[in-house]
């Protein structure tokens, strides 16, 4: 069993569309995340929920909201897409915060057209 | 400002050979973990060593291990006997024990290539 999912794994879309990227992890972890991979493969660190709770919001503009119904779920939902978002965006999930290994799902690559 | 620099954006290894692919990072924590995560081409972050800042002894997985200089805050990853499947980005990261809320500070890769 996959232990942090992601869906979908790739999505076209047209500029100023709206998407969602869903995300489920069966560890028990407390905290989860979302990362950005841009194009040059950098990895950085949009938003980190603990027990439901936003903990870090990064400089992301506000367009990107994420949802999380339950400590198991961490959704992202992005509005007014544009081309400077196509990226693969990694969920990811910790037992705790604070230098716990952090497990990645499989990255949902993105592509704004 | 926390950082983590790979001096490498790419390197190469013969099949069975060791290579060693350099990282070093900038905090000013006194506790904290470093990790090296692999991103082979299917995209997927898999852990491949953790650090722990107050362990003196280097973290060793397999053919995977580390030389963590604390005082130089240097944390280079050594893979030996190399396989092809070892072919991949190579992303050495650092997160603070307390305060950063888990937000691994990754650096910008390392391409290894294995040739057979």
């Amino acid at each position: 069993d996959t232990a942090v999912s992601q869906t979908p794994k790739y999505l076209v879309t047209q500029m100023g569309n709206d998407k969602s990227i869903k995300c489920e992890q069966n560890l028990g972890h407390d905290t989860m995340y979302w990362y950005k991979q841009d194009s040059k493969k950098f990895l950085k660190i949009m938003f980190s929920y603990n027990n439901k709770e936003l903990i870090i919001n990064e400089t992301v503009p506000n367009r990107f909201s994420p949802k999380s119904p339950d400590k198991a779920h961490l959704n992202l939902h992005i509005n007014s897409l544009e081309l400077g978002d196509s990226a693969v965006y990694f969920c990811a999930s910790s037992r705790e915060f604070s230098g716990n290994t952090i497990y990645f799902g499989e990255g949902s690559w993105l592509t704004v057209v | 400002a926390q950082t983590v620099t790979q001096s490498q954006p790419e390197m190469s290894v013969q099949e069975a050979e060791t290579v060693t692919l350099s990282c070093t990072y900038d905090t000013s924590e006194s506790d904290y973990y470093l990790f090296w995560y692999k991103q082979p081409p299917s995209r997927q972050m898999i852990l491949v060593i953790r650090q722990e800042a107050y362990k003196q002894q280097n973290a060793t997985e397999n053919r995977f291990s580390v030389n963590f200089q604390k005082a130089a805050k240097s944390f280079s990853l050594k893979i030996s006997d190399s396989q092809l499947g070892d072919a991949a980005m190579y992303f050495c990261a650092h997160t603070p024990y307390r305060g950063s809320q888990g937000n691994l500070i990754f650096g910008k890769g390392t391409k290894l290539s294995v040739k057979p």
